[in-house]
This record gives C-alpha cells, structure tokens and sequence, in this order.
C-alpha cells in the first residue's frame, strides 16, 4: 500500500530564518507531487506540484520554493520566512492522469514568530 | 479564476440525523468531484468521488450527488455519528487539463450529542 510522510509535525521559526519540509512518498513510483498551504479556517492554496524529478511548477509567486530531488521525494523550502509563511503545509501526490484522486499527508504546523 | 464554492460555513446536527453538505462550482468543464474530510490537525481524507458521467455514487452512508445542469454537488451523510464531525472539502478537477483540484473553502460540519 501506499503511504506518504511530512516532517517535522510541527515547527516553530524565528522571522528570517530558513526553511525546509520534506515529504516522501512510499509504495508508487513517479507520482504527482503537491504542495498546499492552508490557513487556519481557510481551504487549500495550491503552492506546487510536480510530475517528475526536477520538474516543478509554481502557482503563487512568494517567499517559497520546491525541488524534488528524487522521484518520491518532495521538499519545500525558503530562505528567509516570513510571518505570512505561518499555516498548516500538506503535501499530497497523486497517480498522475490515469487516476486525478489526490491523498494527503499528515502536514507540518509552521508558526513563524 | 474558476473556484469551487460553498453555500454553508457551518453546519450543525443532531447524532443520528442526517446531514447534507453543499458545493457550487463554477467550471462548467470539470469532470471529476471529490469530497475530502479534514479533521482538526490532520490532513484531508478523500470520502468519495463521482464523475461527470454520473449523478450519483453512493459509499458506506455516503452519497454524493451531481446536478450538472446547475454545477451542484453535495454529499449526504447518513445516521450522523460524533466522528462526522470535521471540515469538508469538494475539489473538482479537469482531466487531462492541469492536473489540478480546485478546493472549495470548506463547511464545518458539528454533531451535537
């Protein structure tokens, strides 16, 4: 079966410090890869996806980046946060175009204070 | 751009009762549906998903219901139990589009013991 992992859990940085969430994907191989933010109450903002190694394409220009590194690894990053960066980040993948159903991972808290 | 819409922030109900969740959306084109289901802290659940092919689908006491005409979607839940309580989601999707959900903003739904 397939199952998908974020850390850390939960994350509390300063203003201005670096970033880096990793989330890896287990039991498929080349899966679509995303990246949500979702603010406390809100729904889900599409940050970025991927449809292979290398390939990332970003939705709303800001403060963050990804890069997948390999193919079942996904990994959010920053170099220097914001408060805004604040929210509850969900990765999540999907089989591609054959199958459009995307599963989520557990998500990381990230308080920027 | 085109989102997928909610008519109710919140909702609540009696256990045992049945509930109903409603979504509007807008691109007319979508052909795929999804309702997903986020408790408090954790990632979304997919629940269940219907095509455009169809008008209705129904799970284990789920039912999700597909009006075209109007771009409506909802999704019942039958004999409410206290673990029903979360926020909902409904996505749509474009196939062989963008390879994207479009999320609504979500409904809160409440079982009142």
């Amino acid at each position: 079966s397939q199952t998908i992992h974020q850390w850390p859990a939960t994350l509390v940085q300063p203003v201005g410090s670096p970033l880096s969430l990793e989330c890896t994907v287990e039991g498929t191989s080349n899966p679509n890869l995303y990246w949500y933010r979702q603010a406390a109450g809100r729904g889900l903002q599409l940050l970025f996806y991927s449809v292979g190694i290398g390939q990332i394409s970003s939705e709303v220009p800001q403060n963050l980046s990804a890069s997948r590194p390999q193919d079942r690894q996904f990994i959010l990053s920053s170099k220097k946060l914001l408060l805004s960066d604040s929210g509850f980040y969900l990765c999540a993948w999907s089989y591609g175009r054959d199958s459009d159903t995307q599963y989520f991972g557990p998500g990381t808290r990230l308080t920027v204070l | 751009g085109e989102s997928v819409g909610l008519h109710l922030p919140t909702l609540s109900v009696q256990e045992g009762d049945n509930s109903i969740i409603n979504c509007a959306y807008s691109n007319s084109a979508s052909d795929y549906f999804i309702w997903y289901k986020q408790e408090s802290g954790k990632g979304p659940q997919f629940i269940i998903d219907i095509r455009s092919n169809m008008d209705k689908r129904q799970g284990q006491r789920v039912t999700v219901l597909l009006n075209k005409t109007v771009k409506h979607l909802s999704l019942q839940i039958a004999a409410t139990q206290p673990g029903d309580s979360a926020v909902y989601f409904c996505a749509e999707y474009l196939s062989f589009g963008n390879e994207k959900l479009t999320f609504g903003t979500g409904t809160r739904l409440t079982i009142i013991p």
